[in-house]
């Protein structure tokens, strides 16, 4: 099973927005509504940021949103904030009843 | 509240087996699966497989197929991840976390598995 493909980075200055993609395939991202999203700060554990493709979990701020269309989710992080720069991570369900990983995004606050 | 809670780090050398514990509190552990995610130095996140504490029931991704085994003690709350045939690139941190709809919503602080002669 191939990772998820993100971007390496990206980068927004304070209250910007930015968009991070994952792109899998019908065999995974495409096929399941079962895509997450995690934030990591260095020396950290992940923390999730969204499931089930846009779910909030309780805590987590309004102005993470996500979604998906075909084979490819995204992460969109409104009014960047100096606390939001970490690496990210996508992931989902795939065919094979396993769970994949994209190979992380590192996201840099000007 | 959900802590979920590792062993400490160990020092193994090439061809030896580690476990790693992961024991769970605040919440009724046959309740949710438990999967294991692991992290190299300065890489991504792998995951390795999944286990249901109530029937035992495991996952697992065929990288690691024949090398890890998951495990569990009902009793204790605790969820145990062997792997072995250890070589130098399975050194990385592991961690335990909890499913949420194949999503993870609780992890452990994590374990330093290093693998050095």
């Amino acid at each position: 099973q191939s990772a998820l493909t993100q971007p390496a980075s990206v980068s927004g200055s304070p209250g910007q927005s930015i968009t991070i993609s994952c792109t899998g395939t019908s065999s995974d991202v495409g096929g399941y509504n079962f895509v997450s999203w995690y934030q990591q700060h260095p020396g950290k554990a992940p923390k999730l940021m969204i499931y089930e493709v846009s779910n909030r979990p309780s805590g987590v701020s309004s102005r993470f949103s996500a979604s998906k269309s075909g084979n490819t989710a995204s992460l969109t992080i409104s009014g960047l904030q100096a606390e939001d720069e970490a690496d990210f991570y996508c992931s989902s369900y795939t065919s094979s009843s396993t769970v994949v990983f994209g190979g992380g995004t590192k996201l840099t606050v000007l | 509240q959900v802590q979920l809670v590792q062993s400490g780090a160990e020092v193994e050398k090439p061809g030896a087996s580690v476990k790693v514990s992961c024991k769970a509190s605040g919440y009724t552990f046959t309740s949710y699966d438990i999967h294991w995610v692991r992290q190299a130095t300065g890489q991504g996140l792998e995951w390795m497989g999944w286990m249901n504490p109530n029937s035992g029931n495991t996952g697992y991704a065929q990288k690691f197929q024949g090398r890890v085994t998951m495990t569990r003690n009902n009793y204790i709350s605790t969820a145990y991840m062997e792997l072995s045939s250890l070589r130098s690139e399975d050194t990385a941190v592991y961690y335990c976390a909890r499913d949420l709809s194949y999503s993870f919503d609780y992890w452990g602080q994590g374990t330093l598995v290093t693998v050095s002669s």
